[in-house]
């Protein structure tokens, strides 16, 4: 079955700069790769997604990139600041059969002002 | 339109009692699907329910069951309950593409 690792488990960063958090999967049949925000004592929140036939996507200051070779993805945040701090989570799903999310362990953000 | 919503947001049990809890999707979503959600272990997939039929299932043992009603409301159930079962559980509602999730359900058990 699927299997996602991500890294780091927790990132410090100062306010203003970028944080890059990376996930491989295993399973090559994947063609969905959603990233969520989850803050503390809240549910996770859909941010940003790619799926197998895009190579990058951006929406102001998150962006995602997708290597299916290398069978990797990482999420790009830009310009941090405080509200940005929280716990992200990278999955990866074959759509168009079940819908089972396989979720990385996450990451655990900290912007510093 | 309204979000997903999940029954009771709190609970508190003992060990060997057991809970069932409730979900509600997007409204026109068929696909719920549940999830544990434990400091240790992440978040982990439990069982996936389309048209009343689970068509997926992860790695948790038979205490652990649900349901899926005409109306795309889902619920799940924990038999026998451990001290382990501790944890929140999420459920997603699908549509064509993205999974929405529910505040989820604290669990507490004693």
């Amino acid at each position: 079955g699927e299997n996602v690792e991500q890294h780091p488990s927790t990132l410090s960063v100062q306010e203003g700069d970028s944080a890059v958090i990376k996930c491989t999967y295993s399973d090559s049949a994947s063609n969905y790769f959603p990233w969520y925000k989850q803050e503390l004592g809240k549910r996770p929140q859909l941010i940003i997604d790619i799926r197998s036939n895009v190579g990058e996507k951006k929406d102001q200051r998150i962006a995602v990139t997708l290597n299916k070779t290398a069978k990797h993805f990482s999420l790009h945040i830009t310009e941090t600041q405080p509200e940005d701090s929280a716990v992200y989570f990278c999955a990866a799903i074959i759509q168009g059969g079940s819908e089972k999310l396989v979720f990385g362990k996450g990451t655990k953000l900290t912007v510093n002002p | 339109k309204a979000g997903v919503t999940q029954t009771p947001r709190y609970l508190i049990k003992t060990r060997g009692q057991q809970v069932t809890l409730s979900c509600s999707p997007i409204s026109g979503h068929r696909s719920v699907s549940w999830y544990q959600q434990t400091p240790g272990q992440g978040l982990q997939f439990l069982f996936e329910y389309f048209s009343e039929t689970q068509r997926n299932k992860g790695n948790f043992p038979g205490r652990f069951s649900g349901r899926q009603f005409s109306n795309s409301r889902s619920e799940m159930n924990v038999s026998t309950l451990e001290l382990g079962d501790s944890a929140l559980y999420l459920c997603a509602s699908s549509g064509r593409d993205e999974q929405f999730f529910g505040p989820g359900t604290r669990l507490t058990v004693l």
